[in-house]
């Protein structure tokens, strides 16, 4: 079975500098989706930025991006220029690619906050 | 193009009663999921439904149980409710394979008490 750990449950950054988050996950599987969602107040999970395990390259989308490391099953979110609006629930996600059907496996997830 | 909406937004119920969260998929997503947030962890993997058939489960009891629509949008309903039924249920829809990413729902707050 997969699992995914989120191993800081908090973490603070002030207004324009960078953050990064943690994320390690356990599979036997050679092909995968890893995700990151934001979940605001608003309780809404916004997909943040996916990779694709067979890409090598690191997937980036404006001021995130993130550190693929398949061997040591690591997948850390570095936020740039961080904003007050990425204060936020993150979570770590994985899926298996293929099969009868797919499903997300989160973690329990990283609250960050932006101060100004 | 419209996300995905829930209805309705909070709920109190009882212990020993029944629910029906509903769902409506963005649309051109052929493929409902449903997860489980207990307060303070992660989502939890319910079900999924493609073609109006469940096609994949997680580890939740058969009192769990669901509907996809010719739409694709979706019930979830719960019998026979249980204080630990208490969370965030969080309805995602997506293309067959998810490989994408899902598109999330705001989420129904159920309370048993």
């Amino acid at each position: 079975a997969q699992t995914v750990t989120q191993s800081q449950p908090e973490m603070s950054v002030q207004e324009a500098e960078t953050v990064t988050l943690s994320c390690t996950y356990d599979t036997s599987e050679s092909n995968y989706y890893l995700f990151w969602y934001k979940q605001p107040p608003s309780r809404q999970m916004i997909l943040v930025i996916r990779q694709e395990a067979y890409k090598q390259q690191n997937a980036t989308e404006n001021r995130f991006s993130v550190n693929f490391q398949k061997a040591a099953k690591s997948f850390s979110l570095k936020i740039s220029d961080s904003q007050l609006g990425d204060t936020a629930m993150y979570f770590c996600a994985f899926m298996k690619q293929g099969g009868g059907y797919n499903k997300l496996i989160f973690g329990a997830g990283t609250r960050l906050a932006v101060h100004p | 193009e419209t996300g995905v909406t829930q209805s309705p937004t909070h709920l109190i119920k009882t212990r020993g009663q029944q629910v029906t969260l509903r769902c409506s998929s963005q649309s051109g997503h052929n493929t409902v999921s449903w997860y489980q947030q207990a307060l303070g962890q992660g989502p939890q993997f319910i079900f999924q439904y493609y073609r109006e058939e469940e096609n994949g489960r997680g580890n939740f009891p058969p009192r769990f149980s669901g509907l996809q629509f010719p739409n694709y949008s979706s019930e979830l309903n719960v019998n026979a409710l249980e204080l630990d039924d208490s969370a965030l249920y969080l309805c995602a829809s997506s293309f067959r394979t998810g490989s994408d990413g899902y598109t999330f729902g705001s989420g129904t707050r159920l309370t048993v008490v």
